[in-house]
């Protein structure tokens, strides 16, 4: 099965560009969703396919994918933007989706 | 649209844990995948399964042997049974909402699968 890797964490100064980065064989074949996931919140959907933002979401979050890497990034990081960062795609081998390990983004 | 998890509490290893979702605000006949995923404390997120309106579904490998999704469309609702639950799936459930696309790109045409609504998340602990 297909296995997505992330970088455990990630540091960013405040209002600067931050990009978090997703690899796997998946990613060739489908783009990634990616979610945002606050401390004792459930995630939320930042930034899907090639170019869509759900409603709400602030346009500093952008995606982006090239050959087995999808990357988030956030243009002008803002404080609220502490979290954890999971890319998500689907599995080459079989119906089922899988998730990266996850990046804790920091705010300096 | 919003999902409600639910759940009876506490589990006993070797027991099964159930858990029902509510959806509000949308029907679960319309074209969307009705999804749980957990999170064991200080983890990452795990997909556990899915489930169409018409009964198909699809199951994390991982889990596929001890996980049943069910949906209840009388009630808008689906569930969850794990089976043969040990401390190791002690875990926060969350059901959500999926969704799939698909784009043309760079003379390819690309899928992708989105959740988008997500409930709150319950908490679950197996313990004796």
């Amino acid at each position: 099965s297909s296995e997505l890797t992330q970088d455990p964490t990630v540091s960013v100064a405040l209002g600067q560009t931050v990009k978090i980065t997703c690899q796997g064989d998946s990613l060739r074949t489908y783009y990634a969703s990616w979610y945002q996931q606050r401390p004792r919140q459930a995630p939320t959907l930042v930034f899907y396919g090639k170019i869509n933002r759900p409603s709400g979401i602030p346009d500093r979050f952008s995606g982006s994918n090239s050959g087995s890497t999808a990357s988030l990034t956030i243009t002008g990081t803002q404080a609220e933007d502490e979290a954890d960062y999971y890319c998500q795609s689907r599995d080459i081998s079989g119906n089922h989706l899988i998730f990266g390990g996850g990046t804790k983004l920091t705010v300096l | 649209v919003q999902l409600q998890e639910s759940g009876p509490g506490p589990v006993k290893p070797s027991g099964t844990l159930s858990l029902n979702c509510a959806v509000s605000g949308d029907s679960i006949d319309n074209r969307y995948w009705w999804t749980w995923v957990r999170q064991s404390p200080g983890k990452g997120l795990e997909w556990i399964g899915e489930i169409y309106h018409d009964g198909t579904t699809n199951y994390n490998p991982a889990l596929k042997t001890r996980v049943t999704i069910s949906v209840d469309k009388s009630k808008n609702q689906f569930s969850l049974k794990l089976s043969s639950v040990t401390a190791a799936d002690t875990a926060v459930f969350y059901c959500a909402r999926r969704g799939s696309n698909g784009v043309s790109s760079g003379g390819g045409y690309y899928y992708y699968y989105y959740m988008d609504v997500w409930g709150k998340g319950t908490t679950v602990t197996v313990s004796s």
